[in-house]
């Protein structure tokens, strides 16, 4: 069936480093991807997307990269922060999907100081 | 602008009692869904709604009923608890124009 996956489960980066966090994908008509970071107790909250006619996208300190001919997703978060210690989920859709995203089990990421 | 609100935010049931849970949104927008999420998990999509008076099941509905009455308000009912709901339960909504989806804060239920 289609899923939404992450290589990892757990990253543990120093502070001012840069983090990468994957994700693997197995619908290839998916057409649209969205990261989203959720603070302990917290809802979801949007980081960054793209969608399938780009490779790279940038934001304020994220990057998100997708390579389509191997189905992998991956944010970059430069000069990772204390406050950006989070668990950060991606997701899918696909138009014809019904308008909804499908999302990966999510990657814990813990910044030491 | 308070986005997507939630009501409550924590709750307990013993089994077999019936809650509705609560989503309102003030940004007009469209569409909105009922998720769970469960220890390690992502979310699981259990209704969704497309407009006013619509709904539509997702990846997990049985045990969940859902209306629509109002664009504002998505609400989501639980006629007969059972401790496998126990979960924290979120609602999203997102406008037409994007696919973005933009989340409550959550409402913690369990069943004893």
């Amino acid at each position: 069936g289609e899923s939404v996956g992450l290589h990892l489960p757990t990253l543990s980066v120093q502070e001012g480093d840069n983090s990468i966090i994957n994700c693997a994908y197995s619908n290839s008509a998916s057409d649209y991807f969205i990261w989203y970071k959720q603070e302990s107790g917290k809802g979801p909250q949007f980081i960054i997307d793209i969608r399938s006619n780009m490779d790279k996208r940038q934001g304020q300190r994220v990057t998100v990269l997708l390579n389509k001919t191997v189905k992998h997703l991956s944010l970059q978060i430069a000069a990772t922060q204390p406050g950006d210690s989070a668990v950060y989920f991606c997701a899918e859709s696909y138009q014809g999907g019904s308008e909804k995203l499908v999302f990966g089990k999510g990657t814990k990421l813990t910044v030491n100081p | 602008n308070a986005g997507v609100t939630q009501t409550p935010k924590f709750r307990v049931l013993k089994t077999g009692q019936s809650m509705t849970l609560l989503c309102a949104q003030d940004m007009n927008h469209e569409y909105m869904y009922w998720y769970r999420q469960d220890p390690g998990m992502g979310l699981r999509l259990i209704h969704y709604s497309v407009g006013e008076g619509t709904t539509a099941k997702g990846e997990v509905p049985d045990g969940y009923n859902v209306s629509r009455l109002k664009k504002q308000n998505f609400l989501l009912g639980l006629e007969s608890a059972a401790p496998s709901q126990t979960s924290v339960y979120f609602c999203a909504s997102r406008p037409v124009a994007t696919d973005t989806q933009y989340f409550g804060p959550g409402t913690r239920l369990t069943v004893l």
